[in-house]
């Protein structure tokens, strides 16, 4: 069973540009979860996605945005860049993404803001 | 108010020798689970462990042992032996089962183990 993938691995923008990142969940998943990973603020969340709908959104400007299409693939997007955004982003996908089901990380995207 | 509290930044050892990583939580919720992850060099999330609220059974996996205790409110992980591809950092989590909760998992910091040879 193929794990979760995250493209691109990495990734160098200038400061206000924009930045979309795309995760495939482990097939028969349809929860998606994003989270950003950076060495002052750890891992914190970003929002969950599941049926196309965003359930869960962790407390990020609206620069941040999310979308799940049919096929449970989701997207982020990062307008405006600040330097601030440079982490890894990590995408976690579950069942369903009820507290029971575990959540299968993919390797993240590492995004440099310069 | 949910918080995870990893005290211990750094931990280093020699290998074969063994280690505990603590993990304090804060929840109102009754209901709740505890995680364990590790996260080598490569980036990628390892799950090691779940946990739920009711069940405080301790429970051990080869060399790896959880111990949860609901009364103190932590969920301490116990490496026996320790090698050296134990190095990577350790991640402890909690995830609130109540409605809106959905796919969210609250952090700790992290701690980062790191065995000698």
């Amino acid at each position: 069973k193929a794990g979760v993938t995250q493209t691109p691995r990495y990734l160098i923008k200038t400061r206000g540009q924009q930045v979309t990142l795309s995760c495939s969940p482990i097939s028969g998943h349809r929860s998606v979860s994003w989270y950003q990973q950076t060495p002052g603020q750890g891992l914190q969340f970003l929002f969950e996605y599941f049926s196309e709908t965003q359930r869960n959104k962790g407390n990020f400007p609206g620069r941040f945005s999310g979308r799940q299409f049919s096929n449970s693939r989701s997207e982020m997007n990062v307008s405006t860049l600040e330097l601030g955004d440079s982490a890894l982003y990590l995408c976690a996908s579950s069942l369903d993404g009820g507290a029971l089901n575990e959540q299968f990380f993919g390797p993240g995207t590492r995004l440099t803001v310069l | 108010a949910q918080k995870v509290t990893q005290a211990q930044t750094e931990i280093s050892v020699v290998e074969k020798e063994d280690v505990t990583l603590d993990c304090v939580y804060e929840t109102r919720d009754t209901t709740y689970y505890l995680f364990w992850y590790k996260q080598p060099p490569s980036g990628e999330l390892v799950f090691l462990i779940r946990r739920n609220s009711f069940d405080e059974q301790n429970e051990i996996s080869g060399r790896y042992s959880w111990n949860f205790q609901k009364s103190t409110s932590s969920f301490n992980f116990t490496i026996t032996a320790s090698q050296v591809v134990d190095s990577a950092v350790y991640f402890c989590a909690l995830s609130e089962a109540r409605s809106g909760n959905t796919g969210k998992l609250i952090f700790g910091q992290g701690t980062t183990l790191q065995v000698k040879p």
